[in-house]
């Protein structure tokens, strides 16, 4: 059974950058079926898309976050990670991984729906 | 960029009857031949757990009190015979293209 675990600090100082990582186990990252996706979650609010990677290294990302994210992947760990940059108290979340599943067509394939989730970890972001 | 709006804000019911959640979006999210809409469920302190994906495939376990319906902008969650356990958030989310953004939820509450 596939899961993901998400790790990293959970305190940031503001203008610094937030760095998560998500260890997959139980499957290869390395599947052709799959996207590695990141979602955010403020307190009391709704979920948040910032962005997805292949194993090969292709990204999507939210168009509000594009130019403070950057995701990776490291096939060697099965691990994928996430760095956001000059956050602020706005960026404190509960940050979730999740595989993002690719829904293919006769026009071709691309990144579907989440399932499953890690269990997702707090970032708060504060002096 | 696609918006993805959730009606009602919060819906209150009693176990035993039919909810009906609603997602609406801002532009066609629908191919020939699939839907792009998936729904979740979240419980507190919990993550959410895919329900329904192509509008209206159920996921692995999820029992068919859950359906889903819709094209085009239109999109339905129907939860027949509510039981204690559903009375918690539910999302929609449009795929096909980027960005895969939500809708902004829906709480079920017990009246």
């Amino acid at each position: 059974q596939l899961q993901l675990q998400e790790s990293g600090p959970g305190l940031v100082k503001p203008s610094e950058t937030l760095s998560l990582a998500c260890t997959v186990s139980g499957g290869s990252i390395r599947s052709t079926s799959y996207y590695w996706g990141w979602i955010r979650q403020p307190p009391g609010k709704g979920l948040e898309w910032i962005g997805s990677i292949y194993y090969g290294g292709n990204t999507y990302y939210s168009p509000s976050l594009k130019s403070r994210v950057t995701i990776s992947v490291d096939t060697s760990k099965n691990q994928f990670s996430v760095r956001l940059s000059s956050v602020t108290a706005a960026d404190t979340a509960v940050y979730y991984c999740a595989r993002h599943t690719l829904y293919c067509s006769t026009t071709g394939c691309s990144p579907g729906w989440f399932d499953p989730w890690g269990r997702g970890t707090l970032v708060t972001v504060s002096s | 960029e696609i918006v993805l709006t959730q009606s009602p804000g919060t819906l209150s019911l009693s176990p035993g009857e039919t909810a009906t959640l609603s997602c609406r979006a801002s532009q066609s999210i629908s191919t020939i031949g699939h839907n792009h809409l998936a729904w979740y469920q979240q419980k507190p302190g919990q993550a959410p757990r895919l329900l329904i994906y192509g509008a209206s495939t159920r996921a692995t376990d999820i029992p068919d009190r859950f359906s889903g319906s819709g094209s085009g902008t239109d999109f339905t969650l129907t939860i027949s015979r509510l039981e204690p356990e559903d009375f918690v958030m539910y999302y929609c989310q449009k795929y096909g293209t980027s960005p895969y953004t939500f809708g902004q939820g829906t709480k079920l509450e017990i009246k």
